[in-house]
Formats: structure tokens, sequence, C-alpha cells
């Protein structure tokens, strides 16, 4: 079962407002990823999580914040976001193989986040 | 940089045509090459993937050729309908799953 769940499907949020987007999977995977999805754009990658441990930030501020509690779940805290940051979020999760491994990412539907 | 370039930008044909899509890339540690398919506010899903030491591969209408040596691979949709309608992005990985670089996607629409 190639699935990747995350809620909410939508969020609204004002520049002062703290919230948090959920992901999670059950294929085993040891890798998960948070990415950013402007429109007419591919995804853009912001986090990476290895066996639970954070191993790329590819620049992100501060106003995001990302939390791997377990190997199924993947969180992103958000907190005082600008109306810039309006988008497309995803998760996806892959397996941490060797290399020349032959598996790609498998993502969520994506959380459409509205910054007002 | 861009690592992986994908053209055309957008494609329009007619039900049942074969629509091309065509991807260039120049890092020859990619190792494998991944193609999505992405529907208006929706995440991208896996359609087809191919290893470098395949000239071709086939799943349902959707198919891969690679050319190894020119650097190019390229999706062809047989029989195409509207519910292909959709933009597709070809990616390659390098080394494990953990490095994916996307083009720039290719917005198709199959009119009836």
């Amino acid at each position: 079962d190639t699935e990747v769940t995350q809620t909410p499907k939508h969020l609204v949020m004002g520049m002062t407002n703290k919230k948090s987007l959920k992901c999670e999977q059950h294929m085993g995977h040891r890798a998960m990823y948070w990415y950013k999805q402007k429109a007419k754009k591919p995804p853009e990658l912001m986090f990476v999580y290895s066996y639970e441990k954070l191993s790329i930030n590819e620049s992100v501020p501060s106003r995001f914040s990302p939390e791997c509690p377990n190997s199924s779940l993947l969180n992103l805290h958000l907190h005082a976001l600008q109306p810039e940051d309006s988008a497309l979020y995803l998760c996806a999760s892959s397996q941490v193989g060797s290399p020349r491994s032959t598996d790609t990412q498998y993502f969520g539907p994506g959380t459409r986040l509205t910054v007002l | 940089q861009q690592q992986v370039k994908q053209s055309p930008q957008s494609l329009i044909v007619q039900k049942g045509g074969i629509p091309i899509i065509n991807c260039a890339y120049e890092n020859t540690a990619f190792d494998y090459f991944p193609w999505y398919q992405q529907f208006p506010g929706k995440g991208p899903a896996l359609l087809i993937a191919i290893r470098p030491d395949v000239s071709e591969k086939k799943e349902g209408r959707f198919t891969i050729s690679f050319n190894k040596s020119a650097k190019q691979f390229s999706l062809h949709i047989m029989d195409s309908q509207p519910g292909d309608s959709a933009t597709y992005f070809c990616a390659a990985v390098t080394g494990t799953a953990s490095k994916l670089t996307f083009g720039t996607g290719t917005r198709l629409q199959v009119t009836l």
C-alpha cells in the first residue's frame, strides 16, 4: 500500500497564528520529506528526515519547524508565516536504501495553506 | 541550476492522440528516472519509472523511452484520454531515493 496521508487538506491562518501540518505513512519507510509547491512549479524540498533525524534543511526560515515523533509521523509546525508562504505543502516518504537503489519518493495529497 | 530539463511546458492533444514529453539531464550520477502525474490541488503520484540500463518500459498506456548515450528520456501516452489531463513531472534520483531532482513540468490537456 503506497499511501501517505496528510492533514488538514486545507488551512487558512493569520500571520500571528501557530498551526501544524501532519503527515503519516505506513509503508515502513525510514525517510520522510517536506516540500513546498507553488502554482505551476515543481515541488521544492524543505526538509529531509532519515531514521527520525533531520538530515537536510534547505535553508528554510525558522518560522517553519519540522518534527519527526516516530518513523511513521512527520509534523511541520508553522508560526508567524507570511502571505508569500501560501502554497501546497507536500509530505513524501521513501526507503533509505543503499546506493543504486531503484526506489523513489511517494507523495501525500498535500495541504493547501493560505496565509492572510 | 536546472539539472533536468523538460519540454514542452504545455501540450494540447486530441483524445486518442499520443502526447510525448521529453526530458534531458547532464548529471551521470542519476540512476533512476521516475515520472509523476499531478492533478490540480493533489500531490504528485508516481506513474512509471525506469533504470538507465533499460531502453524502454511500458505500463498500460504509458511508455518511457530512455537513451543513455544522449542522456535523454521521454514519456509517451498511448490513446490519450481527457482524464489524462494533468501536469507531468520527470525526475531523476541520485543514489538513494532521498535525492530527487524534478523537471519543470508539462501541463497536458487532452481535448474531446
